[in-house]
């Protein structure tokens, strides 16, 4: 069955642009989580969702968002873009909020300059 | 979530076995411990999760200490395609907490010809 699917792979913005990141889950898998992972911070929780409603929010500014639609695909949107919001974007879903592990797909490698 | 200890890097020789630690002392009776792994570039992979007693899959086996303070993953026969960071985390096997997920900096693992 195809696996988490992230797009796009790679991404380059302008300080102060903002960018919409997708992630559609396996089929049939209603929770979608979000991590951002960084050289220096290592792999951190930004949100998750299941069956459309954001049930945990990591320690992040307001200019990280999200939403999940009706099909379980989710896009995390980040406003006002900063240098260090430099990243890989991973997408994360599963069946039942990880009980039984999470699928992540090979994330969105976005570039701030 | 409960927090966990790895050491942050280990060799080990292609073809022995790798024993990864993981001190996780203040886990909760209803915690269980996972562990992923992540190779360069990719999203992290599940390996494999337990909760007291001793489990094995096609990947690894999770060795737990009767006081649930530490655990042990181990990979029996290691080859190059096992060179990753392997993370150690703990949270409740119950799909109705959806607790954000806490991943640590891991343990790199160095196959080594």
């Amino acid at each position: 069955k195809a696996g988490v699917t992230q797009t796009p792979r790679y991404l380059i913005k302008t300080r102060g642009q903002q960018v919409t990141l997708s992630c559609s889950p396996i089929s049939g898998h209603r929770s979608v989580s979000w991590y951002q992972q960084t050289p220096g911070q290592g792999l951190q929780f930004l949100f998750e969702y299941f069956s459309e409603t954001q049930r945990n929010k990591g320690n992040f500014p307001g200019r990280f968002s999200g939403r999940q639609f009706s099909n379980s695909r989710s896009e995390m949107n980040v406003s006002t873009l900063e240098l260090g919001d430099s990243a890989l974007y991973l997408c994360a879903s599963s069946l039942d909020a990880g009980v039984y592990g999470y699928t992540f797909g090979s994330g969105t490698r976005l570039t701030v300059v | 979530d409960a927090k966990t200890t790895q050491p942050p890097s280990m060799d080990c020789a292609e073809g022995r076995a790798a024993n990864l630690p993981c001190n996780h002392s203040t886990i909760s009776g209803n915690e269980y411990v996972y562990w992923y792994r992540q190779i360069h570039s990719q999203g992290p992979q599940y390996i494999i999760h337990g909760l007291k007693n001793n489990e094995t899959n096609e990947m690894a086996s999770l060795i737990i200490t009767e006081d649930r303070k530490s655990s042990t993953l181990i990979l029996p026969h290691a080859t190059l395609r096992d060179t990753a960071v392997y993370y150690c985390i703990v949270r409740p096997m119950n799909s109705g907490g959806y607790q954000k997920v806490t991943f640590g900096t891991g343990t790199k693992l160095q196959v080594i010809p």
